[in-house]
């Protein structure tokens, strides 16, 4: 069975910390891989989305790939108490199936 | 990004009758559309893959007749919870894909009496 993994946490990191987001994949034909952020209650929101081997930058965020070790991180600088949440890593197979991770619980203290 | 609608947001009904949800992506077609159920504290579930024009695809342990699905438009798919009971009370999400990237709607809560 295709799977994404991810640590379920909570993860808690101090205001304007690094918030580092880790996850595994099991697919090694995978080709995409995704970020996603889900507030309590609410949908979840596309952060990123990261195609090649190494790092892709868009503001606090940057999303890292390593297609060798099948592992992909997304890391937040200056957490701000608003980025608490749950953050959803997924992977798209070879065969175009979209893999959800079951999230990793973010807590920024303020 | 593209951006997907999904009425209504939220939903009270009796149990035993049926409850249609909408799901439009409004800015771009979609061949494709996902239908998914969240659980308070718990992770998406994939309830099944709507595609245009043909029938739905459910995974395993969604029972296709509660849950009616219908993809007549490459804008509009709708699930239909037929003879809705109160365990059938969820969060439903759905989805739709344009250039490989997964966008949701912004879900619906539904409650069972």
């Amino acid at each position: 069975q295709k799977e994404v993994e991810q640590n379920s946490g909570p993860l808690s990191v101090p205001e304007g910390a690094i918030a580092s987001l880790n996850c595994t994949y099991s697919d090694r034909g995978s080709q995409s891989f995704f970020w996603y952020r889900q507030y309590s209650g609410k949908s979840p929101e596309l952060i990123m989305f990261i195609y090649s081997n190494g790092d892709k930058e868009d503001g606090r965020f940057t999303a890292q790939l390593n297609k060798a070790s099948q592992y992909v991180s997304l890391l937040i600088r200056d957490s701000q108490p608003s980025d608490s949440a749950t953050y959803l890593c997924a992977a798209t197979t070879g065969g175009f199936k979209t893999i959800f991770g079951a999230g990793t619980r973010l807590f920024v203290k303020a | 990004g593209a951006v997907v609608s999904q009425h209504p947001s939220w939903v009270i009904c009796k149990s035993g009758t049926s409850v249609k949800i909408e799901c439009r992506s409004l800015d771009f077609q979609a061949t494709t559309m996902f239908w998914y159920r969240q659980f308070p504290k718990q992770s998406l579930m994939l309830m099944a893959t709507s595609n245009e024009g043909s029938k739905a695809t459910y995974e395993q342990g969604v029972e296709k007749d509660k849950f009616l699905i219908n993809h007549a438009s490459l804008t509009l798919s709708t699930l239909t919870v037929t003879s809705a009971h109160p365990e059938d009370s969820s969060f439903y999400i759905c989805s739709a894909t344009e250039e490989n990237i997964q966008y949701f709607g912004a879900g619906t809560r539904l409650s069972v009496l």
